[in-house]
């Protein structure tokens, strides 16, 4: 089982560029998580998917996008980087939103010039 | 008000020793859990520990031990003989019924401690 993964691992974009992460879970899980972890904090939550089909908003969710595409993948979509944006973002998952666990990927390092 | 607050920024502690890192947290759920996160320096988020609101005994995993003092709204995270390994950052974190949608948990994080053992 790889796990929770996501890709890319790093990305430089330029203010106004568009992009995708993208994040696949193996484990067969019902919830997926995005976070943001700015310097010296702790994660902050983006956005959810508690099951297949629903997604919410979390704390910090100004800028961004999600689609639920699967079971399997939570994607996050920043449609105009800006460098506020700049942050490293973890994608996690859990058997439920009521789950004693959430499992996370390795992390996207994203710098918005 | 900050839902959960980890007072140390940074601690040191000698290899072979125990270590408590603090975490209070604030909520007005009755049913609600606690979660011990290590990062190491490489990135990843490692899961700990947890514990439940309702349980009456407190969590252990190895040498992590959770201190659940309900009542002071408190759950401590103690690392018994510490190795060079467990220097790190540690996140302490409760899942409670979310704000927005107010049925579905979300995890909410304290801003960390950093935690360096000495050889």
């Amino acid at each position: 089982n790889a796990g929770v993964t996501q890709t890319p691992k790093f990305q430089v974009l330029k203010t106004g560029q568009s992009m995708t992460l993208q994040c696949a879970q193996d484990m067969n899980h019902n919830s997926m998580y995005w976070y943001r972890q700015d310097p010296g904090m702790g994660l902050r939550l983006i956005y959810y998917s508690a099951s297949e089909g629903t997604t919410d908003k979390g704390e910090v969710p100004n800028g961004y996008n999600v689609s639920r595409l699967n079971k399997r993948e939570f994607s996050l979509r920043l449609e105009s980087a800006a460098p506020s944006q700049t942050s490293v973002y973890f994608c996690a998952s859990s058997e439920s939103d009521r789950g004693n666990e959430q499992f996370f990927g390795p992390g996207t390092r994203l710098t918005v010039l | 008000a900050q839902k959960i607050t980890q007072t140390q920024p940074g601690m040191f502690v000698q290899e072979k020793e125990a270590v408590t890192l603090d975490c209070t947290y604030d909520t007005s759920d009755q049913s609600y859990g606690l979660f011990w996160y290590k990062q190491p320096s490489s990135g990843e988020m490692i899961f700990l520990i947890y514990q439940g609101s309702y349980d009456e005994q407190n969590a252990t995993e190895g040498r992590y031990s959770l201190n659940f003092q309900k009542a002071r709204k408190s759950a401590n995270l103690v690392i018994s003989a510490s190795q060079l390994g467990d220097s790190a950052m540690y996140f302490c974190a409760m899942r409670e019924r979310s704000l927005v949608s107010g049925s579905a948990r979300q995890l909410t994080f304290g801003s960390g401690t950093q935690l360096t053992v000495l050889p």
